[in-house]
């Protein structure tokens, strides 16, 4: 059974840093592209990044490009989101997702003063 | 990126009923579309990949169809725990996009 179970999020002052990190079972983990997509409270679904499952590829939406870091432990089978600099528009439920239809539990970052 | 329009964006509906749901996308994505559920507070859900296969553990109840551009979710006999917010995504070209939702309202 695939499983991608996300951990990191927490409450953070703006222009702080958080590293999500989401750990990946049940499938071959080399195998897959891996994204990363974001809920703000009440509001849709926005992809974020996405890196290809050597690590050699990486791509950002426009709002997080220069900000946010998107990584990946093959040996672990783990995905990571170092976030920087962050802002209050960043407030939302991070999800880890394989983008066939496979998704996490999600992990809540606020950023707030 | 490739435009995902999704209706109706709410509809109303009783127990037992059959309900369809439309995503239309703005560029031919093959079969490369999935619906999901999400519920208030909680992780969407997949039911169908490929735009027309079950997940694993999804009642057959959720059927999904369509190819190119259109693309069809149609549950059957709704229930109680059938009343959630249902949302399309394309997974053909980068970034992932998804429709605005359906939110499938108790009449």
């Amino acid at each position: 059974e695939v499983q991608l179970v996300e951990s990191g999020g927490g409450l953070v002052q703006p222009g702080g840093s958080l590293r999500l990190s989401c750990a990946a079972s049940g499938f071959t983990f080399t195998n897959y592209w891996l994204h990363w997509v974001r809920q703000a409270p009440g509001k849709g679904l926005m992809w974020v990044s996405r890196i290809k499952s050597d690590g050699s590829i990486t791509n950002y939406a426009d709002s997080v490009k220069g900000r946010f870091t998107i990584s990946r432990d093959n040996a672990k089978n783990t995905l990571y989101l170092q976030m920087n600099s962050l802002r209050a528009e960043d407030t939302a439920v991070y999800y880890c997702v394989r983008a066939e239809g496979y998704w996490g539990q999600g992990t809540l970052v606020t950023v707030s003063s | 990126d490739i435009q995902m329009t999704q209706s109706p964006s709410s509809l109303s509906a009783s127990v037992g009923d059959r309900v369809t749901i439309t995503c239309r996308a703005s560029q031919g994505i093959n079969n490369y579309l999935v619906w999901f559920q999400q519920k208030p507070g909680k992780a969407p859900k997949s039911l169908i990949y490929a735009a027309s296969t079950l997940q694993s553990g999804v009642p057959s109840k959720f059927s999904g169809s369509g190819s190119g551009t259109d693309f069809t979710l149609t549950i059957t006999s709704l229930q109680p725990e059938d009343f959630a917010t249902y949302y399309c995504q394309q997974y053909y070209n980068y970034p992932l996009t998804f429709g605005g939702g359906t939110k499938v309202e108790i009449k």
